[in-house]
């Protein structure tokens, strides 16, 4: 089962509007890490935005912010005031456990366009 | 902020030959690293974990005898990607987080582009 869904391929949004892209887990650990990372064409990734599955405040990290709903197991991603330079792919990923020597799974990902 | 290094950038090899990627943790201790390979429009998919001084954990489907991985220091990992075929053309691209922090990120490395010919 997959573990990370992300079921946006594909997002478009105006410069300076919002935009949010859906992340969904799947896990049954009680302690777990949801992270967003950018990658733009040059491949580099590009950690965005964290939110430990015990925080009960959303995580924000200046124009990124985290939509956590844990009940829903959703980890959404919003971006406001979109700029050209937020075009690449953006990746949700989840760590089952706290620690930093536990695996990262990453979703398939979403290509998102900002035009002018 | 902490840094991955990671070297070559870019490879291009003929079938048959073996190429090794190193990963380099330049400000921190790293006691495990990860591995991940990326085909174009994909994901990024874990290929396995790298324990300093002990035995890497692959995952499910991937061959250790074909990826060799070694991690000899607390900031060094290395794949080697033996006996490389075509099918092995992809991104590969490393990561590391400092030792046992709690909700601590990931640091990723710029990533191998490989080329079999």
């Amino acid at each position: 089962a997959q573990k990370i869904t992300q079921t946006q391929p594909g997002m478009f949004v105006q410069e300076k509007e919002a935009v949010t892209l859906d992340c969904t887990y799947d896990t049954s650990d009680q302690s777990y890490g949801l992270f967003w990372y950018k990658q733009p064409s040059s491949g580099e990734m590009i950690f965005l935005i964290y939110q430990g599955s015990y925080d009960e405040q959303n995580a924000t990290e200046g124009r990124y912010s985290l939509n956590f709903q844990k009940a829903r197991k959703s980890a959404n991603l919003v971006i406001s005031a979109s700029q050209l330079g937020d075009s690449a792919m953006y990746f949700c990923a989840m760590r089952e456990g706290v620690y930093n020597t536990d695996k990262l799974i990453f979703g398939t990902g979403t290509r998102l366009q900002v035009f002018p | 902020g902490a840094v991955v290094s990671q070297h070559p950038s870019w490879v291009i090899c003929k079938s048959g030959t073996s190429v090794k990627i190193e990963c380099r943790s330049l400000d921190f201790q790293a006691t495990t690293m990860f591995w991940y390979r990326q085909f174009p429009k994909q994901s990024l998919m874990l290929m396995a974990t790298s324990n300093e001084g002990s035995k890497a954990t692959y995952e499910q489907g991937v061959e250790k005898d074909k990826f060799l991985i070694n991690h000899a220091s607390l900031t060094l990992s290395t794949l080697t990607v033996t006996s490389a075929h075509p099918e092995d053309s992809s991104f590969y691209i490393c990561s590391a987080g400092r030792a046992n922090l709690e909700g601590e990120k990931l640091f990723f490395g710029s990533g191998t582009q490989l080329s079999v010919l």
